[in-house]
């Protein structure tokens, strides 16, 4: 069974760093595409970025980049989204998912239960 | 970047009814289109890809239709579980691969 199953949520103050994780099972982690999504309370989502384990080919959306790291671990099948320094407006929920297509960066059929980042003094 | 936009924003029906949502990109995705339904609490689930490709498990009353800038999701008949919110996304131009708004689906 492919699973996605993320680090839990976190509370941090503005300017702290932050790094969650998105564990995957059940599928050859490094051979497919596994992104981030933002989605802020209320709203929509937004892609931020995806990653090829396999190579750790890494792109981002032009919003987010240089706001986020994305990185994986092939060696424990982890993909993490981490920031440097957080803002207020960084409070979201954060999903990732797995690309449907082997070595390509397509639709997400499977995705974590997301992880709830609250960023307040 | 390629602006997805869907309409209608929300879209008040009872079961059994018939629900058309649409999904406008600004320049062509050729038929690198795909729809998800996201219900409260939950991640979002892939319902259809490849403009018309249903994912595992996903019923037949769930269609994709289009091609080029203009999309349809059709649902023929609503469940009670189909009332969500449902998003488009393209993934034919980088960066980024977006999202629609989405449109709410509600109890009339």
């Amino acid at each position: 069974e492919v699973q996605l199953v993320q680090s839990g949520a976190e509370v941090r103050k503005p300017g702290e760093s932050l790094k969650i994780s998105c564990k995957g099972s059940g599928y050859s982690f490094t051979k497919y595409w596994v992104g981030w999504v933002r989605q802020m309370p209320g709203k929509g989502l937004e892609y931020m970025g995806i990653i090829y384990p396999g190579d750790s080919d890494t792109r981002y959306s032009p919003s987010f980049q240089g706001q986020v790291t994305i990185s994986a671990d092939e060696s424990i099948n982890t993909a993490y989204l981490q920031w440097s320094s957080l803002k207020a407006s960084d409070t979201a929920m954060y999903y990732c998912a797995k690309s449907a297509i082997m070595s390509a960066a397509g639709p997400f059929d499977y995705w974590g239960q997301g992880t709830l980042v609250t960023v307040s003094s | 970047e390629i602006v997805m936009t869907q309409s209608p924003a929300a879209l008040s029906l009872s079961a059994g009814d018939r629900a058309t949502l649409s999904c406008r990109a600004s320049q062509s995705v050729s038929s690198n289109l795909a729809w998800y339904q996201q219900k409260p609490g939950q991640a979002p689930r892939l319902l259809i890809y490849a403009v018309s490709t249903r994912a595992t498990g996903i019923p037949a009353r769930f269609s994709g239709s289009g091609s080029g800038t203009e999309f349809t999701l059709t649902i023929s008949s609503l469940q009670s579980e189909d009332f969500a919110v449902y998003y488009c996304q393209q993934y034919n131009n980088w960066p980024p691969w977006t999202f629609g708004q989405g449109t709410k689906v509600e109890v009339k």
